[in-house]
């Protein structure tokens, strides 16, 4: 069976230090997977795809398959980046699986 | 143009009552998804509608739960016979079609069942 792992609920970083949320995965088959973010008082939104290989906002995550992982990075955190964070796989053709969470908070 | 939009915002009931939940997409979205997430949970997927096929229905908890949706346009989630533990936020997503175009939420309904 499908499953996202985030283990950290919070995570609390100063501002312009490298920022790190991990994903751990278990899938079967070929995974797809994301980053969605849900900033204060906003919707749940995607923040980037594992198969477009983009950088948003200065994130990126990259998709290790021997470690079943998808952490998702960012070199130099800003207060803006403040936020809940989660993991989605895409399981079969239709829904997504998503983990629970990581809150961060950046600390100016 | 507009999100995906749901009502109500918040809604409370009574252990027992039927609720119904809406969603409105995004015109011209196919695909349209109900999720739920309670409290330090996950979101987990409920159901999934794409045009006029057969619904993925696979997330459902229990047959307390049912969703309509008419063609391409709006859904509603009903919840009967309600329960403390369907306390929730459900939240409504859209995409232009299945497969990996992005999924467009809405802001939620907050469910409470006292």
């Amino acid at each position: 069976a499908q499953r996202v792992t985030q283990p950290e609920k919070l995570l609390s970083v100063f501002k312009g230090a490298p920022v790190e949320l991990k994903c751990n995965y278990s899938y079967s088959g070929s995974p797809e997977l994301f980053w969605y973010v849900q900033y204060s008082r906003q919707r749940l939104q995607l923040l980037l795809r594992h198969i477009s290989r983009e950088s948003i906002k200065g994130f990126t995550a990259d998709l290790n398959k021997g470690e079943t992982s998808f952490h998702l990075k960012k070199p130099f955190a800003q207060e803006e980046d403040s936020a809940m964070y989660y993991c989605a796989l895409k399981s079969g053709a239709n829904n997504l699986f998503f983990g629970t969470g990581t809150r961060l908070t950046v600390i100016p | 143009g507009a999100g995906v939009s749901q009502s109500p915002s918040n809604k409370v009931t009574e252990k027992g009552k039927d609720v119904e939940l809406r969603c409105d997409p995004i015109s011209g979205h196919t695909a349209l998804y109900w999720y739920r997430q309670r409290l330090g949970q996950g979101l987990e997927f409920l159901i999934y509608f794409q045009g006029n096929s057969a619904p993925d229905k696979s997330g459902l908890p229990s047959d307390r739960f049912s969703a309509e949706r008419t063609g391409e346009s709006v859904s509603t989630l009903t919840i009967q016979r309600t329960q403390q533990e369907d306390s929730a936020v459900y939240l409504c997503a859209s995409s232009v079609r299945q497969g990996r175009n992005e999924q467009f939420f809405g802001p939620g309904t907050r469910l409470t069942v006292l």
